[in-house]
């Protein structure tokens, strides 16, 4: 059973409009949520986290929203350029429980169109 | 520069055969891990080292090993057990608590 759901394989977007990739999550014990980016044949990169004390967090064109009612997350690209283009993993952990133990989901294709 | 550095990039394995890939961090870092991604999947979790000499299993250790001697340090050994061992390996490392850092990869290839 999947506890961290990434719903879309894969998303196109046009240049300077905004990506929006979807998170949902089952497990209730999670506290503390990240996105990561990841080129082919390449480790993934760290983008930005949220606390489940925090509903938003900013980090340049980057901005994670987080619905803990919802048990869903989600990540906003503003503009989208053409090196955003990559796979992007949804991670959760239970920092509070489980702390080394940080669960991905299957990752969701973007594909920025010049 | 500090960071997570595994060896080797590529890798063929014959049939039968057991290969270790090695990782090493020099960021202090207390806790380590091996994920496994296949094409078109997601990121599964083998092992993982909270402190040395101490690891646990994760969701798809069959047919793995490990071993945490040293902070900096955590190899995978990919026995012969292992039915399916092709893939890109990633190991990882943490602070307690924080973000994960991956590695740029392995990619093994049974031959």
């Amino acid at each position: 059973d999947q506890q961290v759901k990434q719903n879309s394989p894969s998303l196109s977007v046009q240049e300077g409009r905004i990506s929006i990739l979807n998170c949902d999550y089952t497990n209730s014990m999670f506290d503390y949520f990240l996105w990561y980016k990841k080129y082919p044949a390449e480790g993934p990169t760290f983008l930005i986290s949220i606390s489940s004390i925090k509903d938003k967090n900013e980090d340049g064109r980057f901005t994670v929203f987080l619905n803990k009612s919802a048990k869903h997350l989600s990540l906003h690209i503003v503009p989208s350029q053409p090196g955003d283009s990559a796979v992007y993993f949804c991670a959760a952990s239970a920092l509070k429980t489980s702390y080394d133990k940080v669960i991905f989901g299957p990752g969701t294709s973007l594909s920025v169109i010049p | 520069d500090g960071g997570i550095t595994q060896s080797p990039k590529y890798l063929f394995r014959k049939e039968g055969q057991n290969v270790t890939l090695s990782c090493e961090q020099n960021l202090n870092h207390d806790a380590m891990y091996w994920y496994r991604q296949d094409p078109g999947q997601g990121l599964r979790l083998i092992y993982y080292s909270q402190i040395v000499n101490d690891f646990q299993k994760g969701d798809i250790a069959e047919g793995y090993s490990v071993s945490r001697e040293k902070k900096e340090s955590f190899p995978l050994t990919v026995t012969s057990a292992q039915k399916n061992p092709t893939a890109f390996y990633l190991c990882a490392s943490s602070r307690q608590g924080s973000t994960i850092y991956f590695g740029e990869g392995s990619w093994l290839t049974v031959v």
